[in-house]
């Protein structure tokens, strides 16, 4: 089955700053990629998602970065702030229609005022 | 985006008992579902795909007798947890996935039950 690696598994910013997560799949065809963020004890909310056939999508302060190739796909958050203090999931999946989930480990991000 | 509602938020029940949890779709109709299992701290990890009106799909090392899923409405997927036991006290939640045009299906998440065995 799939294997999602993510890292770093915790990571502390200044607010302003950027925060970059990192994650790497194995299935090859694997073709979507969602971005999860989890606050203690609430459920994911999906914040951004990339198919197989972009390779960058931006929204906002937020955005996604794909290299099928090399098979890893990355969060980019800038002008952080304290708010996005949270759990971040990355999970791939693949088919034509959106089908099993597989996450990563998950960044615990920390926004310092 | 969808709703998607999940009950009970928190359980405790004694140990050898049954506990069931619905996962409903508020405002779409949700063919497939998805279960998951979340231990403190940790990541989510894929139990088993709910069909509607079929068999679920279950993942490898997970005991289908154990976790029976029943998927009988578009907008009603149930997990039970058989003869619980402490080891299976976690965070369970569940997805659904809402149609669109092919390649922009999204998934909602249910909120979650926190499952607790004593």
């Amino acid at each position: 089955g799939e294997n999602v690696e993510q890292h770093p598994s915790t990571l502390s910013v200044q607010e302003g700053d950027s925060a970059v997560i990192k994650c790497t799949y194995s299935d090859s065809a694997s073709n979507y990629f969602p971005w999860y963020k989890q606050e203690l004890g609430k459920r994911p909310q999906l914040i951004i998602d990339i198919r197989s056939n972009v390779g960058e999508k931006k929204d906002q302060r937020i955005a996604v970065t794909l290299n099928k190739t090399a098979k890893h796909f990355s969060l980019h958050i800038t002008e952080t702030q304290p708010e996005d203090s949270a759990v971040y999931f990355c999970a791939a999946s693949r088919g034509s229609t959106l089908g099993r989930l597989y996450f990563g480990r998950g960044t615990q991000l920390t926004v310092w005022p | 985006g969808a709703v998607v509602s999940q009950h009970p938020s928190w359980v405790i029940c004694k140990s050898g008992t049954s506990v069931k949890i619905e996962c409903r779709s508020l405002d779409f109709q949700a063919t497939t579902m998805f279960w998951y299992r979340q231990f403190p701290k940790q990541s989510l990890m894929l139990m088993a795909t709910s069909n509607e009106g079929s068999k679920a799909t279950y993942e490898q090392g997970v005991e289908k007798d154990k976790f029976l899923i029943n998927h009988a409405s578009l907008t009603l997927s149930t997990l039970t947890v058989t003869s619980a036991h402490p080891e299976d006290s976690s965070f369970y939640i569940c997805s659904a996935r809402e149609a669109g045009t092919v390649g922009n299906e999204k998934l909602f998440f249910g909120s979650g039950t926190q499952l607790s065995v004593l």
